[in-house]
């Protein structure tokens, strides 16, 4: 059973305007999120947190936003830019096993000129 | 500094052979550990070293998968004897541990794309 979902395969956007890529957790013990970003025959590069402590944390054009009761957050990138286009990762640790990243399937995005 | 390297890149082997995979973590970070995605799914853990002990090996799909860091450094993942199923990519990360009390986000290698025929 897959604890970190992430429902859209794909998202396209036009460049400069806003991308939403949301991800859902069923595992209540989660309580540190993350975002890594995927290029063709690349390994996934770490984007952006947010400890359960926050509901919102931007850096730059990144924002995630978590909502704990909903066990729901989504990564904003505003304006998006064409080399942006690449497979979004959600991820999710817990406190109890600090070592462990749960993976949701990603969400390739395309953004276009 | 050196990221995470993996070798090999690629791997096509025939069903009932071995194949044993290579994973350079970066200097000085204690944890390593193994992912596998496959057929475009999520990347699931296998296992996380720290140092050379096995701190967390729950994601082992079975028997035929054995890893090891000899003196905490590189690390090696065997598949012996290779199913079909056992195609996919196989990522390796490593990080250090942060002030939070977690481990600091992983860095990852670019993968050893397996597949097995």
């Amino acid at each position: 059973d897959q604890q970190v979902k992430q429902n859209s395969p794909s998202l396209s956007v036009q460049e400069g305007r806003i991308s939403i890529l949301n991800c859902d957790y069923t595992n209540s013990m989660f309580d540190y999120f993350l975002w890594y970003k995927k290029y063709p025959a690349e390994g996934p590069t770490f984007l952006i947190s947010i400890s359960s402590i926050k509901d919102k944390n931007e850096d730059g054009r990144f924002t995630v936003f978590l909502n704990k009761s909903a066990k729901h957050l989504s990564l904003h990138i505003v304006p998006s830019q064409p080399g942006d286009s690449a497979v979004y990762f959600c991820a999710a640790m817990s406190s109890t096993n600090a070592g462990k990243s749960t993976f949701g399937d990603g969400t390739t995005l395309t953004v276009k000129p | 500094e050196a990221g995470v390297t993996q070798f090999p890149s690629h791997s096509v082997i025939e069903k009932g052979q071995t194949v044993t995979l290579r994973c350079d973590p970066i200097s000085g970070h204690d944890n390593l550990y193994w992912y596998r995605r496959v057929m475009g799914k999520e990347i699931k853990f296998l296992l996380h070293f720290v140092k050379e002990s096995k701190q967390d090996e729950s994601g082992m799909p079975n028997n035929r998968f054995l890893a090891e860091r000899t003196g905490g450094t590189y690390s090696t993942l065997k598949v012996q004897p290779a199913e079909l199923e056992d195609s996919g990519v196989y990522f390796c990360a490593s990080s250090t541990r942060s002030g939070t009390g977690y481990n600091s986000p992983l860095h990852f290698g670019n993968g050893t794309r397996l597949t097995v025929t």
